[in-house]
C-alpha cells in the first residue's frame, strides 16, 4: 500500500488566493483526518470524516476553511481566501476501525506558505 | 486545552542512554497511543495502550500507563542517533476515532 498521498507537498501562494489541498487515504480506511501543525499552535485537528460524512468540524479556524470528502479515497481542504497566517503544515490521515485498530497513518503533509 | 501533556519538552542524551519522556492527560480514556515525528514527516504510530492494560513493549520502545495518576511514560532503551525525532502522545477524546495530540517532547541522540 502507498500509504496516505497528499499533493502537493509544497504550496506557495498570495494572500487573497485560493488553496486546494488533496488527500487520498489508505484503501479501505473509513476514517479521515485533517490536522495543521505549527511551531506556536502544535498539531490542532480541524476537521474529521467517517465514512465520507463529516463528523467534528470544530476546529476549522473560520469560513474561509471548508472541507469535502466526495468519495471513499479522496479529500480536499480549502482555503479561501488565504492569509499569512494560514501558513502552516497540513497533514491528512486515515484510520480503520476494522478489528478494533485505531492507529491514525498520517501523509507527508502539505507546507504551505501564504505571502 | 490540550488533553494530553508531554514532558520535558526537549531531551538531548547520548546515544546507547536510555530516554524517558511522559505524558499526562485529564480526563478518563479509553486508549492512549505514542508517535514519532521525524524532522519534515509525518507522524508514525508507534505503539498503543488500552486503558486496561498498564504496560506495553514493542523492540526498544516501553510505554506504561498508569490511571489512578493520568500519565504514561515511553521509554527507549540503547537509543540510537535515529531515534531522533519528536514524540508525540494521543489521547482518545469520548472514547471515539478522534484523538488529540499534545505538544510534544524533542529527542535529541548524540552520536
Amino acid at each position: 500500500d502507498a500509504g496516505v498521498i497528499q499533493s502537493p507537498r509544497h504550496e506557495v501562494t498570495e494572500m487573497g488566493q485560493e488553496v486546494t489541498l488533496r488527500c487520498k487515504p489508505i484503501s479501505g480506511h473509513d476514517y479521515l483526518f485533517w490536522y495543521r501543525q505549527t511551531m506556536m499552535r502544535g498539531l490542532e485537528l480541524l476537521i474529521y470524516f467517517n465514512n465520507n460524512v463529516p463528523i467534528d468540524d470544530s476546529g476549522m479556524p473560520e469560513d474561509r476553511f471548508s472541507a469535502k470528502m466526495p468519495n471513499a479515497s479522496f479529500s480536499t481542504l480549502k482555503i479561501q481566501p488565504s492569509e499569512p497566517r494560514d501558513s502552516a503544515v497540513y497533514f491528512c490521515a486515515s484510520s480503520g476501525t476494522r478489528g478494533g485498530i485505531y492507529e491514525q497513518y498520517f501523509g507527508p503533509g502539505t507546507r504551505l506558505t501564504v505571502t | 486545552s490540550q488533553q494530553g501533556e508531554e514532558d520535558p519538552q526537549a531531551l538531548s542524551i547520548q546515544e546507547g542512554e536510555n530516554a524517558t519522556m511522559n505524558c499526562s492527560y485529564k480526563t478518563s480514556i479509553n486508549n492512549l497511543q505514542w508517535y514519532r515525528q521525524n524532522s519534515g514527516r509525518g507522524l508514525v504510530h508507534l505503539i498503543l495502550i488500552r486503558s486496561n492494560e498498564r504496560e506495553k513493549h514493542s523492540g526498544r520502545l516501553r510505554v506504561t500507563l498508569d490511571t489512578s495518576k493520568k500519565s504514561s511514560s515511553l521509554l527507549i532503551t540503547a537509543s540510537r542517533a535515529a531515534d531522533t525525532a519528536s514524540y508525540f502522545c494521543a489521547t482518545d477524546v469520548d472514547y471515539g476515532q478522534n484523538f488529540v495530540f499534545g505538544p510534544g517532547t524533542r529527542l535529541s541522540v548524540l552520536p
